[in-house]
């Protein structure tokens, strides 16, 4: 089963609003990552966030990681159409280097 | 140039055939893997290695093998295609700890 889950899965919203979305993930971790993908394009990486971090900013991104609940965040502020993406988290499985990704969060930005 | 890069970035075949996806890299990373990208699934781990001489499967390694020839090179095979192998191929790489950087990606069709 996937490590990390994002929520909502599809989010629709205008340019200029804000844009949050969700992973919930199921072991303990020492960093998650967000990562965007563009239609048909690889995956970017955006921010990593440690463990002993509770926030994390990057432009006009910012994440939250709480680990207590085992999530996190991702805001996107004043949204364009240019961040019409899917977005993953990413998180090590089970203390290893190697990472797994959930099922993403498909965003489209209306102009 | 890309940091990352995949051949061939798509490919049409018949069941049956022996199919290889290359991934060479200029970032002079350790750390490769190769994941699938099915619609709605995310993405799937199928092989990774950590140095030219360790090669170890991820979550669905049955149907593929890989070669890791030298440190920037990382070779997927599929030895005998069947549809279901039909998909999105990633390539990545890291340095220890730190975010994965992805190829564009491979679009395989097994017909």
């Amino acid at each position: 089963s996937q490590q990390g889950e994002e929520d909502p899965q599809a989010l629709s919203i205008q340019e200029g609003e804000n844009a949050t979305m969700n992973c919930s993930y199921k072991t303990s971790i020492n960093n998650l990552q967000w990562y965007r993908q563009n239609s048909g394009r690889g995956l970017v990486h955006l921010i990593l966030i440690r463990s002993n971090e509770r926030e994390k900013h990057s432009g006009r991104l910012r994440v939250t990681l709480d680990t207590s609940k085992k999530s996190s965040s991702l805001l996107i502020t004043a949204s364009r159409a240019a961040d019409t993406a899917s977005y993953f988290c990413a998180t090590p499985y089970s203390g290893t280097y190697k990472y797994i990704f959930g099922t993403g969060t498909r965003l489209k930005v209306l102009a | 140039d890309a940091d990352v890069t995949q051949t061939p970035r798509n490919r049409i075949t018949k069941t049956g055939k022996r199919i290889m996806l290359e991934c060479s890299q200029t970032k002079g990373h350790d750390r490769m893997y190769w994941y699938r990208q099915d619609p709605g699934l995310g993405l799937r781990l199928i092989y990774y290695s950590f140095d030219v001489k360790d090669i170890n499967k991820g979550e669905i390694s049955d149907g593929y093998s890989v070669s890791r020839q030298a440190q920037a090179k990382f070779s997927l095979s599929l030895e005998s295609a069947i549809p279901n192998q039909t998909a999105l191929y990633f390539c990545a790489t890291s340095a220890r700890d730190q975010p994965q950087h992805f190829g564009d990606g491979t679009r395989l069709s097994i017909l």
